[in-house]
């Protein structure tokens, strides 16, 4: 089965540093995606890894390890308005289909003045 | 780049009744995806749907409480078959275009 694992809950200071973790355990694994979701709106994208390693995109930053199942996004100089849900999702091949995109349950982050 | 749209944005449905909602995107994509996202939770795969075949379904779905058509590269509906209150969500359209793209999404309250 798919199964990913990420914090319910997180709160940080604006204008201080945040690591969200995720971890998974799927098959036929092509790549893991962060999204953004503020309530009410869809979810916007924010970074893909297929490789191992970091990538960076301004003040977000996304690590992935594929052997060890974990990957972790990155939010520097926080800002209120990234006071949002964030979204791990793991593409993956399975039941005949592919490129199936499968969330975690999303970790809804504060950020306080 | 994708630009999804959902037809209706929100509707208020009675118990038993269904409900059509419809995904159109501005360019030719080859799969797409329906999500259900309950309140104060994540996104749940309900289903792929690639043109000219059946859709496939995530374990829990099936095809007589939510069938779905595709009938061209830009277009799909899931139709949501005789609701219950359970059935209030959110039901968002996805494709994949480079990136994976969501629609605004139909927030579907069931009374």
């Amino acid at each position: 089965g798919q199964n990913i694992d990420q914090p319910t809950e997180m709160t940080a200071t604006e204008g201080a540093i945040v690591q969200i973790n995720c971890t998974y355990q799927t098959s036929g694994f092509n790549g893991l995606f962060w999204y953004q979701q503020h309530a009410g709106e869809a979810p916007t994208f924010l970074s893909y890894n297929v490789l191992d390693g970091l990538e960076e995109k301004g003040r977000f930053s996304s690590f992935l390890s594929r052997s060890k199942g974990y990957s972790y996004l990155l939010l520097k100089e926080l800002q209120m308005k990234d006071s949002a849900s964030y979204l791990c999702a793991v593409r993956a091949s399975y039941g005949g289909a592919t490129n199936k995109l499968i969330f975690g349950t999303g970790t809804l982050l504060a950020v306080q003045p | 780049s994708a630009v999804i749209s959902q037809k209706p944005s929100r509707d208020i449905c009675q118990r038993g009744t269904s409900l059509t909602i419809q995904c159109q995107v501005d360019s030719q994509v080859t799969m797409m995806f329906w999500y259900r996202q309950q309140p104060g939770q994540s996104l749940t795969l309900i289903a792929t749907a690639n043109q000219g075949s059946e859709a496939t379904y995530e374990s829990g779905f099936v095809i007589d409480k939510f069938p779905i058509s595709r009938p061209n590269l830009t277009f799909s509906t899931l139709t949501v078959s005789n609701m219950s209150p359970e059935d209030s969500s959110i039901y968002l359209c996805s494709v994949i275009a480079n990136e994976q793209f969501f629609g605004p999404g139909t927030r579907l309250t069931v009374l």
